[in-house]
């Protein structure tokens, strides 16, 4: 059963880059039948998606995120990562690693499971 | 993007009554590409319904899902202590995947 768990600092600074890390266990980031991802959801508001990344290596982001994001996977650790530059208030957040689904069409599908959840907060 | 609008906000219900938590596409969902999740407090996301009407994999018979056009429609039967929950639609059929903002079921 495959299990994800988050990991970084819990507090940056403004205009500072935050880098979090997803642990993988029970599966390989290198299926073709999966995709993996990040979500974020800051404090009362709904859930956004930051972003994906292939088995492949390739990935898609979030346009919202305006070209501050950038994720990478590390095959060999089972571990892949977000790296979000620019930080103001409003990227503090609970910051989850999820698996995505991919079908047999090659299509990115839901995500499941999910991370517990590591919450960031950016503040001076 | 696709915006999910989820209501109602609140659900105020009783062990063994009817819960119905509406979410509704502003635009199609490619394929029936929606989900949702169970979430409490201090706990990861639990996936329940994928593909608009299939039950993940545990997920018991009193939770099912349904569509008409762009309204989505997660149904509890029969509330179980352990229902009581926040409810979040997903659609995953267009990036970039979008949520709604939650059904809080309460006793």
């Amino acid at each position: 059963q495959v299990q994800l768990q988050e990991s970084g600092p819990g507090l940056v600074r403004p205009s500072e880059t935050l880098s979090l890390t997803c642990s993988v266990s029970g599966g390989s980031l290198t299926s073709s039948s999966y995709n993996w991802g990040w979500i974020r959801q800051p404090p009362g508001k709904r859930l956004e998606w930051i972003g994906s990344v292939y088995h492949n290596g390739s990935t898609d982001y979030n346009p919202s995120l305006k070209g501050r994001v950038t994720m990478s996977a590390d095959t060999s650790k089972t571990q892949f990562s977000l790296n979000l530059r620019s930080l103001t208030a409003a990227d503090t957040a609970l910051y989850y690693c999820a698996r995505q689904w991919v079908n047999s069409y090659s299509e990115p599908l839901l995500f499941d499971p999910w991370g517990r959840g590591m919450l960031v907060t950016v503040s001076s | 993007e696709i915006v999910l609008t989820q209501s109602p906000g609140t659900l105020s219900l009783s062990p063994g009554e009817r819960a119905t938590l509406s979410c509704r596409a502003s635009q199609s969902v490619r394929s029936g590409f929606l989900a949702w999740f169970q979430q409490k407090r201090g706990q990861p996301p639990r996936l329940l319904i994928y593909g608009t009407f299939t039950r993940a994999t545990g997920i018991p018979d009193r939770f099912s899902g349904s569509r008409s056009g762009t309204d989505f429609t997660l149904t509890i039967t029969r509330l179980e202590p352990e229902d009581f929950a926040i409810y979040f639609c997903q659609q995953y059929g267009t990036s970039p995947y979008t949520f709604g903002q939650g059904t809080n079921v309460e006793i």
